[in-house]
C-alpha cells in the first residue's frame, strides 16, 4: 500500500489530453513539494516535473504539473505513443521523514 | 553527464546479505549538494525508498528498514553501496540507485540508474 495514492492506470487516444491525479496528506504534498517520474521498462526513470509545476531541461513542454491542497496532478498534452510509460509521484513526507511515493499510473496511448 | 549503473548479484539466499554497488560517471559525488539514495521497485508495486548518503557520510534510513540496511561511500572510486541483511522473499525486487538534490525548499531525483533486479531465493 503506497502513500500516496494513484490510479492503477489511465488510457486516451494520440493527441489529446490525459491527466494523472496524486492524493497524499498534509504531511506530504500539503506541505512538500511533489515531483513525477516517467519510467519505461528496462530503462533509467526520469524526472519530468518537479517542485509542483517546473519542467526539468530537455523534458517536453506538453508535460505539465498542478497542485491543490492535498492532491497533485501531471497532465500530458498531444498525447504520442512515445508517452506510453508508468509514471509515479513523490513528495517529502514530514511523519515518516523521508519521501514517499505513489503506487504508479501506467498510461496507455490507444 | 552524471550516469549511475548499479551492479551486483542477482541471486540471494533467504537469511543472507544483499550488496549492490552503484558507480557514478560522468562526473564528481563530491561536487554539488547532491546526496545519493537507493530505491527499489518489487514487481508489480509502486517504488520504495530505502536510504541516502551524502559524501560527508552521513546516512538517512526508511524507517521499516533502517535495521537491516546499512549504505556507505566511496568518493575515491566515485561509488556508494547498499547492504540488507537478512533478507527475505519480501526483499525480491527491481533495485534502483538515483541522485537527489535539495533546491530552494525542495527536493528531487534528478538522475536515476537503469536498475537491478535482485532475487532472493533458496
Amino acid at each position: 500500500q503506497s502513500v500516496l495514492a494513484q490510479p492503477p492506470s489511465v488510457s486516451e487516444a494520440p493527441g489529446q489530453r490525459v491527466t494523472i491525479s496524486c492524493s497524499g496528506s498534509r504531511s506530504n504534498i500539503g506541505n512538500n513539494a511533489v515531483n513525477w517520474y516517467q519510467l519505461f521498462p528496462g530503462k533509467a526513470p526520469k524526472l519530468v516535473i518537479y517542485y509542483d509545476d517546473l519542467l526539468p531541461s530537455g523534458v517536453s513542454d506538453r508535460f505539465s504539473g498542478s497542485k491543490s491542497g492535498t492532491s497533485a496532478s501531471l497532465a500530458i498534452s498531444g498525447l504520442q505513443s512515445e508517452d506510453e510509460a508508468d509514471y509515479y509521484c513523490e513528495a517529502w513526507d514530514g511523519d515518516l521523514n523521508g519521501p514517499v511515493f505513489g503506487g504508479g499510473t501506467k498510461l496507455t496511448v490507444l | 553527464q552524471v550516469q549511475l549503473q548499479a551492479s551486483g548479484p542477482g541471486l540471494v539466499k533467504p537469511s543472507q546479505t544483499l550488496s549492490l554497488t552503484c558507480t557514478v560517471s560522468g562526473g564528481s559525488m563530491s561536487s554539488g549538494t547532491f546526496y545519493w539514495s537507493w530505491i527499489r521497485q518489487p514487481a508489480g508495486k509502486g517504488l520504495e525508498w530505502i536510504g541516502r548518503i551524502y559524501t560527508s557520510g552521513r546516512t538517512n534510513y526508511n524507517a521499516s528498514l533502517e535495521s537491516r540496511v546499512t549504505i556507505s561511500v566511496d568518493t575515491s572510486k566515485e561509488q556508494f553501496s547498499l547492504k540488507m541483511t537478512p533478507v527475505t522473499a519480501a526483499d525480491t525486487a527491481l533495485y534502483y540507485c538515483a541522485r537527489g538534490y535539495s533546491g530552494f525548499d525542495h527536493d528531487a531525483f534528478d538522475i536515476w540508474g537503469q536498475g537491478t533486479m535482485v532475487t532472493v531465493s533458496s
